[in-house]
């Protein structure tokens, strides 16, 4: 079993529509959880992090956390075409340091 | 801030040759990580340092990969010799300690011929 698994697409929603991306882990000792883009050919930028249960909503991104189910999700509301990249899920691991582990992505194309 | 900057950005050498990729991290990051990442296995962890010392390099591939970090301002990873299996983009990320976001470099695209 991967540490850090999700679907690698390619998801394709229509613009306007919303987008939703998920994430499992296995470790459940993680304790931070992040979501980041990738354009192609571009280094990964962060864009949401969520350390607690619940839902956390920034601008038009949500990511939402559940700790029992170890799973981790993002919505992207009123989906655009510049939103069309790769979004990596990633994991920060229990024991002291920080150790970051990313799933594969899943790449996601918003068509007008 | 500059952000997490590595050199160079574009590599190509023959099988066999030694290999050096370089990381200035994050004025202040005082944790750093080498990725590598490429189409059939997506973005792996091979080591990270936290003040300098490396605490896990469970992810390295082989011997022939080595990664060192003398200063708070300058990392390298080695690939000595190289294969053509060796061949992906290689990132560079740091972090403070107390926060868990990291943030990349623009990495080092390897192709070995």
């Amino acid at each position: 079993q991967k540490e850090v698994e999700q679907n690698s697409g390619p998801l394709s929603v229509p613009e306007g529509a919303i987008a939703s991306l998920n994430c499992t882990y296995s470790d459940r000792g993680s304790q931070s959880f992040f979501w980041y883009r990738q354009y192609s050919g571009k280094s990964p930028e962060l864009i949401m992090s969520i350390y607690s249960n619940g839902d956390k909503e920034d601008g038009r991104f949500t990511a939402q956390l559940n700790k029992a189910s170890q799973y981790v999700s993002l919505l992207i509301r009123d989906s655009q075409p510049s939103d069309s990249a790769t979004y990596l899920c990633a994991v920060n691991r229990s024991g002291g340091y920080n150790k970051l582990i990313f799933g594969a992505g899943t790449r996601l194309a918003v068509h007008p | 801030d500059a952000g997490v900057i590595q050199s160079p950005r574009h590599e190509v050498t023959e099988m066999g040759q030694e290999v050096t990729l370089r990381c200035k991290p994050i004025s202040g990051h005082n944790s750093l990580f080498w990725y590598r990442q490429t189409m059939m296995r997506g973005l792996e962890l091979l080591i990270y340092f936290n003040n300098n010392v490396p605490i896990d390099d469970s992810g390295m591939p082989e011997d022939r990969f080595s990664a060192k970090m003398p200063n708070a301002s300058f990392s390298t990873l080695k690939i000595q010799p190289s294969e053509p299996r060796d061949s992906a983009v290689y990132f560079c990320a740091s972090t403070r300690t107390g926060a868990s976001e990291a943030f990349f470099g623009q990495g080092t695209r390897l192709t070995v011929v």
